[in-house]
């Protein structure tokens, strides 16, 4: 079955890099997700990898996979202090059809 | 891009009413539909997938009488919660696939339920 797993805190002063990470289970991942939700808001989609890439980067974001190990992680250089979300890590998984299984969400706070 | 809407944004409601919830895409035409749950500091959990002008597939748990899915058609899926109750008070969230190379799945806003 696919189970995903992120640590639920992190706290990171303003203009620092923060590094979310996240670990899967499902080796048939094909694509993962990083979704943004702000409170009280749905979710927005920052960025994906396709399984076969080992590095995306898009602006302030890197994305790193490691297969071998199924972990994946979400850097942001620069953070400010509108980076404050929860972020969620979510892999879609052939064994899943077309369905996501995401992570708990990570809290990001951001202190100036 | 990928703009997803959600009627109403929160709504409260007396126990045993029935309430609607739509979930259009806007610029898009979405060719499946995902509904979920979240319950405060916590993930999402997937309710339903529905594909337009089909029955909609529920997840283990979900309960199809009580959850009413209507995808009629390629941006407008409904979900009705059905003699609401306290314990349905959840934040309902849907989400549109255009069914691209990575499937990416685009959330609308959510709506908030109040169950009195």
């Amino acid at each position: 079955g696919e189970d995903v797993e992120q640590s639920l805190f992190l706290s990171v002063r303003e203009g620092d890099s923060s590094v979310i990470n996240c670990t899967y289970t499902d080796s048939s991942s094909t694509y993962l997700y990083w979704y943004k939700q702000e409170p009280g808001a749905g979710l927005q989609l920052l960025t994906y990898i396709f399984s076969n890439m080992d590095m995306k980067q898009d602006q302030r974001l890197t994305v790193l996979l490691n297969k071998k190990d199924k972990h994946l992680s979400l850097r942001i250089a620069d953070t400010q202090t509108g980076d404050s979300a929860i972020y969620f890590c979510a892999e879609r998984a052939l064994a899943a059809g077309n369905k996501l299984t995401f992570g708990g969400g990570t809290r990001v706070l951001v202190k100036p | 891009g990928a703009v997803v809407s959600q009627h109403p944004s929160w709504v409260i409601c007396k126990s045993g009413t029935s309430v609607k919830i739509e979930c259009r895409s806007l610029d898009f035409q979405a060719t499946t539909m995902f509904w979920y749950r979240q319950f405060p500091k916590q993930s999402l959990m997937l309710m339903a997938t529905s594909n337009e002008g089909s029955k909609a597939t529920y997840e283990q748990g979900v309960e199809k009488d009580k959850f009413l899915i209507n995808h009629a058609s390629l941006t407008l899926s409904t979900l009705t919660v059905t003699s609401a109750h306290p314990e349905d008070s959840s934040f309902y969230i849907c989400s549109a696939s255009w069914g691209g190379l990575a499937n990416e799945q685009f959330f609308g806003p959510g709506t908030r339920l109040t169950v009195l």
